[in-house]
C-alpha cells in the first residue's frame, strides 16, 4: 500500500521567517503534486512535478522532486500571512487494489503566518 | 473558464436516508473523478470516469454508493442508506485528457453531515 507522509502536520511560522515542508513517500513514482487549500475551498494546484530533480518556483514558494530519495520539498521564503493555508502533496502511482494510477494524497500540512 | 461546479455545498440528513450529490466538470474535461474528504485528511478517490465509463471504483463502497455519468457530462454521487461515519466533504475533479498524466482541478465539494 502506498503510504505519503507529510511533515510536519502543523506550521506556525512568523512573517518573514524560511521553512521547509517534506512529503516522502513509499513507492516509485517520477509524478508529484503539490496542491493548497484555503478553509472550506477547494483544491487548486501549486506545482506539478514530473521527473527527477525538478524544481518550480511561484512567487515565494519553491518545489522539487528527489524520486531516488522518494522526497518532495516545498520550500517558504520569507512567508507572509496570504500563504496562510493547508497544503497537500499527492503522488501519482500505480494502486495495487486496481492496477490503475491514482493520486494519493498525504494528510496535509496546515500552515499559519503570523505578523 | 468556469471551474468544476458541485451542489449543494452543504447537505445535512439523518442516517439511514438516502443522498445525492451532483458534479459539472470543465467543459471538454473527458476524466471526472469523486473524491472523499475527512476532517484533517487528504482526498481519497472514490471512482474515475473516462467518459461515460467507470474504469476505476475499486475504492468505491458498492454496498451503498453508487455513481453514474451519463452522455459522459455531469456526474452524480449517490449514498443509500446514509451513514453517521458518511460525515465528508465530497469533492468533484476534473481532467482535459484519459490517463494519469494530467493536472487535476477540484470544485469546492460538498459538505455532508449525517446525524
Amino acid at each position: 500500500e502506498l503510504k505519503v507522509e507529510q511533515n510536519p502536520l502543523f506550521l506556525s511560522m512568523q512573517e518573514g521567517k524560511n521553512y521547509t515542508i517534506y512529503c516522502n513517500y513509499s513507492t516509485t513514482s517520477d509524478r508529484l503534486y503539490w496542491y493548497r487549500q484555503d478553509p472550506g475551498k477547494s483544491l487548486e494546484s501549486l506545482f506539478v512535478l514530473l521527473s527527477n530533480g525538478a524544481v518550480k518556483q511561484e512567487g515565494r514558494l519553491m518545489a522539487s522532486l528527489d524520486t531516488k530519495a522518494r522526497l518532495s520539498t516545498l520550500h517558504i521564503t520569507a512567508a507572509v500571512h496570504d500563504l496562510s493555508a493547508t497544503y497537500f502533496c499527492a503522488v501519482d502511482a500505480v494502486y495495487s487494489g486496481a492496477g490503475s494510477y491514482q493520486l494519493t494524497f498525504g494528510k496535509g500540512t496546515k500552515l499559519s503566518v503570523i505578523p | 473558464e468556469a471551474g468544476v461546479v458541485q451542489s449543494p455545498r452543504y447537505k445535512i440528513i439523518e442516517k439511514k436516508q438516502p443522498v445525492a450529490f451532483w458534479c459539472n466538470p470543465i467543459s471538454g474535461h473527458n476524466t471526472l473523478y469523486w473524491y472523499l474528504q475527512n476532517l484533517g485528511q487528504g482526498p481519497e478517490l472514490l471512482i474515475r470516469y473516462e467518459n461515460e465509463e467507470a474504469v476505476d471504483d475499486s475504492q468505491l463502497p458498492k454496498d451503498r454508493f453508487s455513481a453514474e455519468r451519463l452522455k459522459g457530462v455531469d456526474s452524480t454521487l449517490k449514498i443509500q442508506p446514509a451513514e453517521l461515519g458518511d460525515s465528508a466533504v465530497y469533492l468533484c475533479a476534473s481532467s482535459p485528457l484519459p490517463g494519469h498524466q494530467e493536472t487535476q482541478y477540484f470544485g469546492p465539494g460538498t459538505r455532508l453531515l449525517v446525524l
